[in-house]
């Protein structure tokens, strides 16, 4: 079994929706973080997660919120979903040693 | 502002032949330096650098950093059609998280 995993794998929907990502992890980590790749865009950090009662903003925070329900579980919510939040959006969690970051398969949504 | 650069943004090679990339950064309180391959799915890990000139191997990949310099490189040696990815390298910022560059598309040609 994977130790990060992400559903749905693909999704699509339309403009002005409400739509839930998850992630689930089994390595024990207390940190997670959500991130969207966009073509020559590199990765960028939505929200993060040093543990349950922690949540941060990351660099391009407006239009997602979050809800991490437990040490494992990790949410990405988009509240009204527009076409450029189209991407490919990944979970990633540490043990913080290092900042190492394990990635989960992701997420591909289409916002039309 | 930390920041990430990757060189070059793509590169076309055949197989056997060896290849270099690149990653320069600019971070608050370096602690480290990771570089990760992405095939059509996650980033898997590769390496992590710490100190300046020891050289990181693993088979055919090797890394090796420059703190002085503030540069770090990914040599791939006798190429395959299996290693066309996108080479991304990332660094800790001051708020413990990742500064990603945006990658270099490596595609190898048989």
């Amino acid at each position: 079994d994977a130790d990060v995993t992400q559903t749905p794998r693909n999704r699509i929907t339309k403009t002005g929706k409400r739509i839930m990502l998850e992630c689930s992890q089994t390595k024990g980590h207390d940190r997670m973080y959500w991130y969207r790749q966009d073509p020559g865009l590199g990765l960028r950090l939505i929200y993060y997660s040093f543990d349950v009662k922690d949540i941060n903003k990351g660099e391009i925070s407006d239009g997602y919120s979050v809800s991490r329900q437990a040490q494992a579980k990790f949410s990405l919510s988009l509240e009204s979903a527009i076409p450029n939040q189209t991407a490919l959006y990944f979970c990633a969690t540490s043990d913080g040693v290092w900042e190492t970051q394990y990635f989960g398969p992701g997420t591909r949504l289409l916002v039309l | 502002e930390d920041k990430v650069v990757q060189s070059p943004l793509s590169l076309v090679v055949h197989e056997g032949d060896t290849v270099t990339l690149n990653c320069s950064y600019e971070v608050t309180n370096f602690r480290s330096l990771l570089w990760y391959k992405q095939e059509k799915k996650a980033p898997t890990f590769l390496f992590m650098l710490t100190s300046s000139g020891i050289e990181k191997k693993s088979g055919r990949l090797s890394s090796i950093l420059d703190k002085k310099e503030l540069f770090s490189i990914l040599n791939i040696t006798a190429t395959q059609t299996g290693d066309s990815a996108v080479y991304l390298c990332a660094v800790p910022g001051s708020a413990r998280q990742l500064t990603f560059g945006s990658g270099t598309q490596l595609t190898v040609l048989p």
